[in-house]
């Protein structure tokens, strides 16, 4: 029980493109899902929250416009990076809490290349 | 500032041992902590959960510890194998923390060899 997917596995783009990632929770409903990116050898930084129905609330100094969240289910939350660049190059990892626990389950993560 | 402290960056031990990771947070007042196993281009694996008002968890051959006097998690794998090879992560929620978001540290890296 209690698998996140994520797709695509990796993804590569040109600059100036735009890439949709999903994040399902396979097993169980989250209302919450959480959106991080890793760089090489970093700890996970949280981009932003994702909350079922509502506006995501994004960390400090993470651009929402440019990273758009939307959490349409109880089952699917997707990022989209708008306008890709080289320096959007990363690791992107989903998380998703199942309702009424606080167990937090990843994703296996999203490797996209900006050319 | 706040930090989350994993000991070295770099553990490794030999197959049977029993590895112990540590987990350290300053400037935190955590409701409840996680571990977690990364391996190299995936994402983090939930291995275990403890509540700030617990001492102690186990699982199978992993036992996680918590104690908030001296803000410290400790992680034991004991009867190590080389299969636990692999990146482990602590992460911390703080208590009234509303949307369950997770502080991690920086991982320690555990290399068992035979």
């Amino acid at each position: 029980g209690a698998v996140v997917s994520q797709h695509p596995s990796r993804v590569i783009c040109k600059s100036g493109t735009s890439v949709k990632i999903e994040c399902r929770s396979l097993d169980f409903q989250a209302t919450t899902m959480f959106w991080y990116r890793q760089f090489p050898k970093q700890s996970l930084m949280l981009m932003a929250t994702s909350n079922e129905g509502s506006k995501a609330t994004y960390e400090q100094g993470v651009e929402k416009d440019k990273f758009l969240i939307n959490h349409a289910s109880l089952t699917l939350s997707t990022l989209t990076v708008t306008s890709a660049h080289p320096e959007d190059s990363s690791f992107y990892i989903c998380s998703a809490t199942p309702t009424g626990s606080v167990e937090q389950y990843f994703g296996p993560g999203t490797r996209l290349t900006v050319t | 500032s706040q930090k989350i402290e994993q000991n070295s960056e770099a553990l490794n031990i030999q197959e049977g041992k029993t590895a112990t990771l540590t987990c350290n947070y300053t400037n935190y007042s955590p409701a409840y902590l996680q571990w977690y196993r990364q391996d190299p281009g995936r994402g983090p694996v939930f291995l275990l959960l403890i509540r700030e008002n617990e001492k102690e968890k186990r699982k199978e051959r992993l036992k996680v510890t918590f104690d908030t006097t001296l803000k410290q998690s400790l992680f034991h794998i004991t009867a190590s194998q080389p299969a636990d090879s692999a990146t482990y992560l602590c992460a911390l929620a703080e208590g009234g923390s509303t949307l369950g978001r997770l502080y991690f540290g920086r991982g320690t890296q555990l290399t068992v060899w035979p």
